[in-house]
């Protein structure tokens, strides 16, 4: 089976960084993706780690470390639209398709 | 990146009927969709995975008589919800892959039965 685990809320003020955190037990891993999902709207890609170390992507890094299980998402320069759900996603390779399996979810609020 | 069409974006229906949601993949061709449900302020359940020509797989828990399934081409997947009840509201989304890395999410179908 697969577990993963993220903080339920998060806040933070306008031109802050933050962290988020996700760690996850799982077999056939195949890459840990990050998806940012603003209410009743559908997902949208960030960024995905297959080997450990940081990935950065403007304001976006992601870091993944596989022994540990573990990766975040770090945001820097925040700004009122980043306020949205964060979504940390497993990959797992089935017979010739990726499959994805996300985690609880952490809810990021930004302040003025 | 590519594009995944999911309709209806809403739908409301009365206890008792069936709803049949489409995703398409408009400019390639998946192999793969997979279909989700998210109840408000929680994350994504992966229901099952649709394979073109093939039964799709169900995840523990799902009932297969319940959420239909056919992915009749490789465009095209639909999820029947049958004798649909008010504890069936939910978000549900579709992702199409192509077998590499990246899974391309519809836009969503908002379930509310009455």
């Amino acid at each position: 089976g697969q577990n993963i685990d993220q903080p339920t809320e998060m806040t933070a003020t306008e031109g802050a960084i933050v962290q988020i955190n996700c760690t996850y037990q799982t077999s056939g891993f195949n890459g840990l993706f990050w998806y940012q999902q603003h209410a009743g709207e559908a997902p949208t890609f960030l960024s995905y780690n297959v080997l450990d170390g940081l990935e950065e992507k403007g304001r976006f890094s992601s870091f993944l470390s596989r022994s540990k299980g573990y990766s975040y998402l770090l945001l820097k320069e925040l700004q009122m639209k980043d306020s949205a759900s964060y979504l940390c996603a497993v990959g797992s390779r089935g017979t010739g398709f990726q499959k994805l399996v996300f985690g609880t979810g952490t809810r990021l609020l930004v302040s003025p | 990146g590519a594009v995944v069409s999911q309709h209806p974006s809403r739908v409301i229906c009365k206890s008792g009927t069936s709803v049949k949601i489409e995703c398409r993949s408009l400019d390639f061709q998946a192999t793969t969709m997979f279909w989700y449900r998210q109840f408000p302020k929680q994350s994504l359940m992966l229901m099952a995975t649709s394979n073109e020509g093939s039964k799709a797989t169900y995840e523990q828990g799902v009932e297969k008589d319940k959420f239909l399934i056919n992915h009749a081409s490789l465009t095209l997947s639909t999820l029947t919800v049958t004798s649909a009840h008010p504890e069936d509201s939910s978000f549900y989304i579709c992702s199409a892959g192509t077998g590499a890395l990246e899974l391309f999410f519809g836009s969503g179908t908002q379930l509310s039965v009455l």
